[in-house]
């Protein structure tokens, strides 16, 4: 186990309405990045948060934003669900921005 | 520049044979090359990693080799089991206008290992 943990582990969202995910970072990691991981392909990086600023984005849309909370844990929200959405969103801890990134065990995420 | 190319997409192999799965760069700045094993429906795990100032590196069964002239990394398992048999990722990371850095993933490789 590496510590991260996400929640909730499964979530089924109607379209157009709107969700937060949640992360806590492993102990001593102070920046966490989110992913999307579509059905059959790679993670992809929507954005870093480090010392609770977003200091990186991905090719995503301003409907995906996030937080992160002086204890270093992370939210990321989306906005307007629409069925492409549908996904594994991993969050990911590390110490410092470059450093070995440790994953959660992911959000399932369903729109319908 | 940011995209990684990984092969083969699916590699089928027999228990005790070795398995090698290939990734290619473009970006030059990249320094940081991890891979990941995915079991179904579980988290990426990092099983090794390399930076760019070294060529191989290696850990019991599993090694990674870097070729940064030519822009690409391989990682070699030898005498293969069943329980490696997962999807396994290429990245690559390299730091970016603003001072974050990022992790590229391959698309990945589906490696079965049969008994």
């Amino acid at each position: 186990e590496t510590g991260v943990t996400q929640s909730p582990t499964h979530l089924i969202k109607t379209r157009g309405q709107q969700v937060t995910l949640r992360c806590s970072s492993q102990s001593g990691h102070n920046t966490v990045s989110w992913y999307q991981q579509a059905l059959g392909q790679g993670p992809q990086f929507i954005f870093q948060y480090y010392r609770e600023e977003e200091n990186g984005r991905g090719n995503f849309p301003p409907r995906f934003s996030g937080l992160q909370f002086p204890n270093y844990s992370s939210e990321l929200n989306v906005n307007a669900l629409e069925l492409d959405d549908s996904a594994l969103y991993l969050c990911a801890s590390s110490f410092g921005t470059g450093g070995e990134a440790f994953f959660g065990q992911g959000t399932r995420l369903t729109v319908v | 520049g940011e995209n990684v190319e990984q092969h083969p997409s699916t590699l089928s192999v027999q228990e005790g044979d070795s398995a090698v799965i290939k990734c290619t760069y473009s970006d030059s700045a990249s320094n940081y090359f991890p891979w990941y094993k995915q079991e179904l429906g579980k988290r990426p795990q990092l099983i090794i990693d390399i930076r760019s100032n070294v060529g191989e590196k290696k850990d019991q069964r599993i090694a990674v080799t870097l070729n940064k002239t030519a822009k690409h990394f391989s990682l070699h398992i030898t005498e293969t089991q069943p329980e490696d048999s997962a999807v396994y990722f290429c990245a690559h990371q390299g730091a970016f206008s603003g001072g974050y850095n990022k992790l590229i993933f391959g698309a990945g490789t589906r490696l079965a290992v049969h008994p």
